[in-house]
């Protein structure tokens, strides 16, 4: 059975900081891993999809980063800001569905 | 593209009685999924659909919940005789059907059981 972790629980970080979120999974036999921000209260955004044969994905100050063999993935977000406050949520895809990690909850003050 | 839409928002209900949510998926978008979170944990699969067809049901999927996808467009979850335990956001997402690809969730709607 698929389990998803996420390390660190919550971060609290000032503005301007580089930082990393970090995803572990248990079966390395997955096709993709995907990841959310999710504001309180609303859906998920997907922010970068990383294909199993891809290492890593870049959007703007987000880089992910995908290590299939020793079933982990990294989340970068450089110059953090305020408005980067909110959930991440890792998630990998097998067996036709998304099973997620429980979130970090990301605190960027000014 | 108007995105996934999900209705209500929000429901507020008392134990023991039905509640039905709707979920309308990006157009032409084969695959919907649904997925319940409850605060603080990330969201778990209830169940998907390919088109009209319903694939996959977890094993949270109690009898007390049914889902429909009758015409493979819009998809309907309904609980029946609601628990406290029941309270969470529920979530729809939708992908084009081909597997291995992006998922597009709606803003969900959020349950709570008096």
């Amino acid at each position: 059975k698929q389990e998803v972790t996420q390390i660190p629980a919550a971060l609290s970080v000032p503005e301007g900081e580089n930082l990393v979120l970090n995803c572990s999974f248990t079966d390395s036999a997955i096709y993709n891993l995907q990841w959310f921000r999710q504001d309180p209260g609303k859906g998920l955004t997907s922010l970068l999809l990383i294909q199993s044969s891809q290492r890593e994905q870049t959007s703007g100050r987000l880089n992910a980063s995908l290590d299939k063999s020793s079933g982990r993935s990294t989340l970068y977000i450089a110059a953090s800001q305020p408005g980067d406050s909110a959930t991440y949520l890792c998630a990998v895809y097998n067996t036709d569905k998304l099973i997620f990690g429980t979130g970090t909850r990301l605190q960027v003050f000014p | 593209d108007t995105g996934v839409s999900q209705n209500p928002r929000h429901k507020i209900t008392k134990r023991g009685q039905n509640v039905t949510f709707r979920c309308d998926p990006i157009s032409e978008h084969n695959r919907l999924y649904w997925y319940r979170q409850t605060l603080g944990q990330g969201p778990e699969f209830l169940t998907y659909f390919q088109n009209e067809a319903q694939l996959e049901k977890s094993r949270l999927l109690s009898d007390r919940f049914s889902a429909e996808r009758p015409k493979g467009s819009f998809s309907t979850l309904e609980i029946q005789r609601t628990e406290q335990g029941d309270s969470a956001m529920y979530l729809c997402a939708s992908s084009p059907g081909q597997g291995n690809e992006k998922l597009f969730f709606g803003s969900g709607t959020q349950l709570s059981v008096l």
